[in-house]
């Protein structure tokens, strides 16, 4: 089965500090991993993904995420925040179910601070 | 169409009434999902089409939740007999192919309450 754990409902930064946003896997297989970020009244929209290659990899507006196999993680990061960042940020990984579907995790809500 | 397009943006029914809402994918996505976003929650799965074939339906909650895409295009999600646990948000989202890897473009969503 696999599944996708958001550690922190909330969390809240200072703008130019340092964003990490937590997501742990369990997968039976290698995933592919994603990012997704919803701001208010928007849809989902993908930040980044992993599928092979490469285990850091950058996405849009400066952030990037590592897959670390070992540690089941695929933690975002940003160097500084925006205030234009908050946003709420969902994890997912992709399962195989003779197609494939999408599962998220429950979601990460960044407020930054002025 | 250029994005995603769900529809009514709102909905509001009264328990026990039925509701149909509408997802207008990308043109040439042949793939739709229906999730149910649930306050404070991530997206819950509920049904994917390939085309016009449902080969998944794991994720709808009840036998009072059905969905179709009869044409291969526009896709409908029904809830009969709505209950107050129905309540959410629905979120429709389409992609290119069922590949593994691939991005999911999503609407904006149908906001439902049940009274």
């Amino acid at each position: 089965a696999q599944s996708v754990t958001q550690l922190g409902s909330h969390v809240s930064v200072s703008e130019g500090a340092l964003v990490l946003l937590r997501c742990n896997y369990s997968s039976s297989v290698p995933p592919y991993l994603f990012w997704y970020v919803q701001y208010p009244n928007q849809g989902l929209q993908l930040l980044l993904k992993y599928t092979t290659g490469a285990t850091l990899v950058k996405g849009i507006n400066g952030f990037e995420a590592e897959f670390k196999k070992s540690e089941t993680s695929f933690h975002l990061t940003k160097p500084s925040a925006h205030m234009s960042d908050a946003a709420e940020y969902f994890c997912a990984v992709s399962k195989n179910t003779g197609g494939f579907k999408t599962i998220f995790g429950a979601g990460t809500r960044l407020f930054v601070k002025a | 169409g250029a994005g995603v397009s769900q529809s009514p943006r709102y909905k509001v029914t009264k328990r026990g009434q039925d509701v149909t809402l509408r997802c207008d994918p990308i043109s040439s996505h042949a793939t739709l999902y229906w999730y149910q976003q649930a306050l404070g929650q991530g997206p819950e799965f509920l049904t994917y089409f390939n085309y016009e074939a449902q080969p998944d339906k794991s994720g709808l909650p009840s036998d009072r939740f059905s969905a179709e895409r009869p044409e291969g295009s526009i896709s409908t999600l029904t809830i009969q007999r709505t209950e107050q646990r129905d309540s959410a948000m629905y979120r429709c989202a389409s992609s290119l192919t069922t590949q593994q890897n691939e991005k999911l473009f999503f609407g904006s969503g149908t906001q439902l309450s049940v009274l």
